[in-house]
C-alpha cells in the first residue's frame, strides 16, 4: 500500500533559520508530489507540486522542494524562515491517476520571533 | 482554484445521533473529496464523490455510517451517522482542479470541527 512519511512531528525554528522538512514515500509507479500548508485559522492550502522534469520546484512564499528519484523523498525547504510562516505542512502523494491524495502526517512548524 | 465552503463550521452532538455536513463549490467540478482528520493526526481520504454515481468509500470506511450525497456538480453531503466520541475530528471536503484532472491537485474547503459527547 502506498503511504507517506514525514520525518519530523514538531519543528522549532528561530526567524531567519533555514528549514528543511523531510517527506518520504513509497509507491512504485509514477507519482505527483504535493506539499500544502494549513495556517492557523485558514484553510489547507496548496505550497509546491511536482509532477514532471526540474525536480527542484519552486512554490509560494519562496518554499522550495527536490524531487529525489532513488531516495523516494521529496523535501521542503525555506532558506530563511519568519514568524509567519508558523503552520502546519503536509506532504502529499497523488495515487496514479485516480485523483486520490495519501497525505503524510503533518509536521508543525513555529516560528519564533 | 476554487471557493468552497462548508456548513456547519462546528458542532457539538450527542452519541448515537447523526449530522450532516454540506460542501458547496463555486463552480462546477466533477470530482469531490471527502476527508477525516482526527485530533493529532493527518488527512485520511473517506470517499471520493462523483456526480451522477455512487461515492467510492475507502478501506475502513462504509456507506452506511457515512452516506454520500452528490446530487449536482457544485455540492455534496457528507452524513455522520449513529456518532461515537471516536467520531470526534475535522471533516474537510476538496474538489478536483479541473484543468489537471486525475493529478491530485485539489482545493479544500474549511473544515467541519465536530464534537461528539
Amino acid at each position: 500500500a502506498q503511504s507517506v512519511s514525514q520525518h519530523n512531528h514538531h519543528v522549532i525554528l528561530s526567524e531567519a533559520a533555514s528549514l528543511e522538512l523531510g517527506c518520504n514515500y513509497s509507491y512504485g509507479g509514477t507519482v505527483n508530489l504535493f506539499w500544502y500548508v494549513q495556517y492557523p485559522g485558514q484553510h489547507l492550502q496548496l505550497l509546491l507540486k511536482y509532477f514532471s522534469g526540474d525536480p527542484l520546484v519552486k512554490g509560494i512564499k519562496g518554499f522550495e522542494a527536490e524531487f529525489i528519484k532513488s531516495k523516494f523523498s521529496f523535501n521542503l525547504r525555506k532558506p530563511s524562515v519568519q514568524w509567519s510562516d508558523t503552520a502546519e505542512y503536509f506532504c502529499a502523494v497523488g495515487s496514479g491517476n485516480t485523483g486520490k491524495l495519501i497525505f503524510g502526517q503533518g509536521t508543525t512548524l513555529q516560528v519564533k520571533p | 482554484s476554487a471557493v468552497i465552503s462548508q456548513k456547519p463550521s462546528r458542532d457539538i452532538c450527542q452519541r448515537g445521533t447523526s449530522l450532516t455536513i454540506q460542501c458547496q463549490v463555486d463552480s462546477q467540478v466533477t470530482m469531490m473529496f471527502w476527508y477525516r482528520q482526527q485530533p493529532g493526526q493527518s488527512l485520511t481520504l473517506i470517499a471520493t464523490a462523483n456526480q451522477g454515481s455512487e461515492a467510492t468509500y475507502e478501506s475502513g470506511f462504509v456507506i452506511d455510517k457515512f452516506p454520500i450525497s452528490r446530487p449536482n456538480l457544485t455540492f455534496s453531503t457528507l452524513t455522520v451517522s449513529n456518532m461515537s466520541p471516536e467520531d470526534s475530528s475535522i471533516y474537510l471536503c476538496s474538489v478536483e482542479d479541473r484543468l489537471q484532472r486525475g493529478t491530485g491537485t485539489q482545493y479544500f474547503g474549511p473544515g467541519t470541527r465536530l464534537l461528539v459527547l
